[in-house]
């Protein structure tokens, strides 16, 4: 299966630490992107990296990409309690780059 | 600008029913994908349509099945529902290349 899987499962921290959150997958892929879902909402797109970028930066969020390694790196800087959520890693389908497979997540807590 | 768009937010239906779920994309987009996630799970693909074609389908039966029209809306059916088609229905439109961009879900309970 091409789908990522993100680890740890879950991840509860004190407001202002730092959150990493990791994603393994198994075949090449053209785009690696991080999505976060509030509570059984939408998903909400963060970041996208392509397989020739090693690193991306949006705001307090920092994505890293070894392709190498096949895998990828969320970290979440000076975390707030408005980051709780769980964060998903999806990667692209080697023959349809509009096709994305998400992993089960990483559920994280942010306590203030 | 107006994101994706699902229609209804939430509904329940009885096992063996038929169900139909709607998407409008985001302006400008004109891929949408469907997929379907379980509680405590990541989303499964079901299948993505292109120029009102199903373009590809992910691991789901017949009973699942979909359309697009021209101005790239799209609608998820899913006949004889069973209790495990309970879930979070998401669609989620794009252009290749980029991200997604989901709507909020339909919460489906198959009762």
């Amino acid at each position: 299966s091409q789908q990522g899987e993100e680890d740890p499962q879950a991840l509860s921290i004190q407001e202002g630490e730092n959150a990493t959150m990791n994603c393994s997958y198994k075949t090449s892929i053209n785009n690696l992107q991080w999505y976060r879902q509030n509570s059984g909402r939408g998903l909400v797109h963060l970041i996208l990296i392509r397989s020739n970028e090693r690193e991306k930066h949006s705001g307090r969020l920092r994505v890293t990409l070894d392709t190498s390694k096949k895998s990828s790196s969320l970290l979440i800087t000076a975390s707030r309690a408005a980051d709780t959520a769980s964060y998903f890693c999806a990667t692209d389908a080697p023959v349809n780059r509009n096709q994305f497979y998400f992993g089960t997540g990483t559920s994280l807590t942010v306590i203030p | 600008d107006a994101g994706v768009t699902q229609s209804p937010t939430h509904l329940i239906k009885t096992r063996g029913q038929q169900v139909t779920l709607r998407c409008s994309p985001k302006s400008g987009h004109d891929t949408v994908s469907w997929y379907q996630q379980a509680l405590g799970q990541g989303p499964q693909f079901i299948f993505q349509y292109y120029e009102e074609e199903e373009r590809q389908r992910g691991n789901f039966p017949d009973r699942f099945s979909g359309h697009q029209f021209p101005n790239y809306s799209s609608e998820l059916n899913v006949n004889a529902l069973l209790l495990g088609d309970s879930a979070l229905y998401l669609c989620a439109s794009s252009l290749v290349g980029y991200g997604y961009t989901f709507g909020s879900g339909t919460r489906l309970t198959v009762v």
